[in-house]
This record gives structure tokens, sequence and C-alpha cells, in this order.
């Protein structure tokens, strides 16, 4: 699976949009990205995942660049309850489904 | 309903112990997963189960044994255990091995003393 580059940590207004930057790179044409998140002390939570089209769902939208070499994970109201540590993660539909985590992004939501 | 439940939720044991964690899904999926997140907070998979086959078994000491008597269920077995092992296990299942997303359980904190 390809390896991601997210920063370290984020902070965010309440009610402002949270955007989350990705690089893969080196994603392969069959990769998808996906997201997680991952709150103080429970289990990761899937959020969102996409091939090359822009997604949206009830938690967030993900925009992939046309090159798919970067995406970004948007929160377009950010709650203090958003409050977590956000994955970025690229794996191949044949992969076993396993899910690498990197170190992900802690994201901050001030009130 | 939880749809991924784990237990125990919190384990204290002494090294050189034997303990049990188990998971069951109640979603219908066909695959079940064990992650491990250590100190520093690096979560890595540990095993995969598809329809109760092992098909993922990272380089995980074979003191860890996972057992899948159906497919709403997937142990974790760990013989022996040691101070390193001491980190927060995590069962998760997804409905197949493609392009589906993963649900995790709330995660099972061992602590061996």
């Amino acid at each position: 699976d390809a390896k991601t580059t997210q920063p370290t940590s984020m902070d965010c207004a309440e009610g402002r949009a949270a955007n989350l930057p990705c690089n893969h790179s080196t994603i392969s044409g069959n990769e998808y990205v996906y997201w997680y998140r991952q709150i103080h002390s429970q289990g990761p939570q899937y959020i969102i995942h996409g091939l090359k089209n822009n997604e949206t769902n009830e938690m967030a939208s993900l925009i992939i660049t046309e090159d798919r070499k970067s995406s970004t994970l948007i929160l377009p109201h950010a709650t203090l309850r958003d409050t977590a540590v956000y994955y970025c993660i690229v794996r191949a539909g044949a992969s076993g489904s396993r899910l690498t985590f990197g170190e992900g992004t802690q994201l901050t939501v001030n009130p | 309903d939880t749809a991924v439940s784990q237990t125990p939720k919190y384990l204290v044991t002494q090294m050189g112990n034997d303990k049990s964690i188990k998971c069951e899904q109640n979603l219908g999926h066909d695959t079940m997963y064990w992650y491990k997140q250590d100190s520093k907070k690096f979560l890595k998979i540990m095993f995969s189960y598809n329809n109760k086959e092992l098909i993922i078994n990272e380089t995980v000491p074979n003191r860890f044994s996972p057992k899948s008597p159906d497919k709403a269920h997937l142990n974790l077995h760990i013989n022996s255990l040691e101070l390193g092992d001491s980190a927060v296990y995590f069962c998760a299942s997804s409905q197949d091995t493609e392009n589906t997303e993963a649900f995790f359980g709330q995660g099972t904190r061992l602590t061996v003393v």
C-alpha cells in the first residue's frame, strides 16, 4: 500500500471548516484513499473513501486531485466532538483489506 | 446495539499468564480483524479472517492465536504474556475483503505487570 504524509497536528475554530491534507504521491491506479478518525480512547471510525472522484457523505467531503497524488478531507462545520486523530490511508481493493495506519493528524477544534 | 463488541474492556494480568479477548460482530460481515495499538499510538494489523479462514497473519509471535468459531466471532488467545504485550487491542469487521469500510470495537486495554 502507498505511503501517506499528513501534518502532525492542526487546529480549527468551532463552526469553521476543517481541511485536512494528505499526500500520497506514490499511489497506484487501483488504490483507494480512505479516511478514518480515532477519538481519544475509542476505536477508529470510518469517515469516507474514494478512488478518483470527489465524494461527500453526511460526515465529510473528500477532494482528490486530478493526478491523485494528494487529497483533502473537509469537515464543513467542525464541532468540539470532531477533535480526534485523523488517518489518511491508501490501499488497493484486493489487499486482503488490511488498513495500514500512519501517524495521522491530531485535529483540535477550539471553542 | 453495539455493532462490534469486545470483552473485556480492561485486562490486567501478570507476566506468564494466558488470557483471551473475545470479539463479536452483529453486522453479518464476512471479514474480521485484530489490530494492536501500542504505547506510541501506532495501529498495526495482526490477523484477518474471512469466512472463518485466516487470510492475514502479520509477524506476530506464535503466543498469539486467533480463533474464529463462526463468522460472527473472532477471539484472541495470548499465551505466556510478556510486558511488551501491554497495548490496546482492537477488533474490527468489514463486509468482505474488498473496498468496504471497517467497523472497530471499543478496544481492550491489556496491561501486563
